[in-house]
């Protein structure tokens, strides 16, 4: 069974458009939470959350954990066709295991 | 890339045959772990290490097997590889000052045919 879900698994917006992708995951043990962006290679890092309720920001991006409901948002405003990517995010473990969802495929169209 | 190279890039090999690919780090950090990458799949955990000669699986380590016998170096080894093993493999390391951001290696893209 799948521990981390992420929904959309696709999405297809305009330049311009706001989206928001959902990381939920099935575990309430968990250290922390991280969101990646994956381009053409190797995934890059956007965000780790460990509180409830705090957001991450960083320039149009913007991300926040709810550990009672047990999901994460990965917000984008006013996307760019720069931001097409996959997203990924992923759960670490008290044992220290990283397990990924399986990513929400962005396109953005100009 | 903090340090992290995959070798080799690319390989392409035949069924029942072994294969070892290396991730070696430049930056002294205890955690290191191996991804596969297939379309619709995500990145899925082969094992991990958490020390010289630690080691754990991952959701997926059948057919793999993994050594780590200097702090350096995590070798992934697929004893007999099979066409479903083509994939995408990452290595990854966690940052042992935040200890929870991981950084990536640039992948090696393996065929099996």
């Amino acid at each position: 069974e799948d521990k981390v879900v992420q929904s959309p698994l696709s999405l297809v917006v305009h330049e311009g458009d706001t989206v928001t992708l959902n990381c939920s995951y099935e575990v309430t043990n968990f250290r922390s939470l991280l969101w990646y962006k994956q381009e053409k290679k190797a995934p890059t890092f956007l965000f780790m959350l460990t509180s409830s309720g705090i957001e991450k920001k960083s320039g149009r991006l913007s991300s926040i954990l709810d550990k009672k409901e047990l999901f994460s948002i990965l917000n984008i405003t006013a996307t760019q066709t720069g931001d097409s990517a996959v997203y990924l995010c992923a759960v670490v473990f008290p044992d220290d295991k990283i397990i990924f969802g399986k990513g929400t495929r962005l396109h953005i169209l100009p | 890339d903090a340090g992290i190279t995959q070798s080799p890039r690319h390989k392409v090999t035949e069924t029942g045959t072994p294969v070892t690919l290396r991730c070696h780090q430049t930056e002294n950090h205890r955690y290191m772990y191996w991804y596969r990458q297939d379309p619709g799949h995500g990145l899925r955990l082969i094992h991990y290490s958490y020390g010289v000669k630690d080691t754990d699986k991952g959701e997926v380590s059948d057919g793999y097997s993994v050594s780590r016998s200097k702090t350096e170096d995590f070798l992934l080894t697929l004893e007999s590889a099979t066409s479903s093993q083509t994939s995408v493999y990452f290595c990854a390391i966690k940052d042992s000052r935040t200890n929870e951001k991981l950084f990536f290696g640039s992948g090696t893209q393996l065929s099996v045919l």
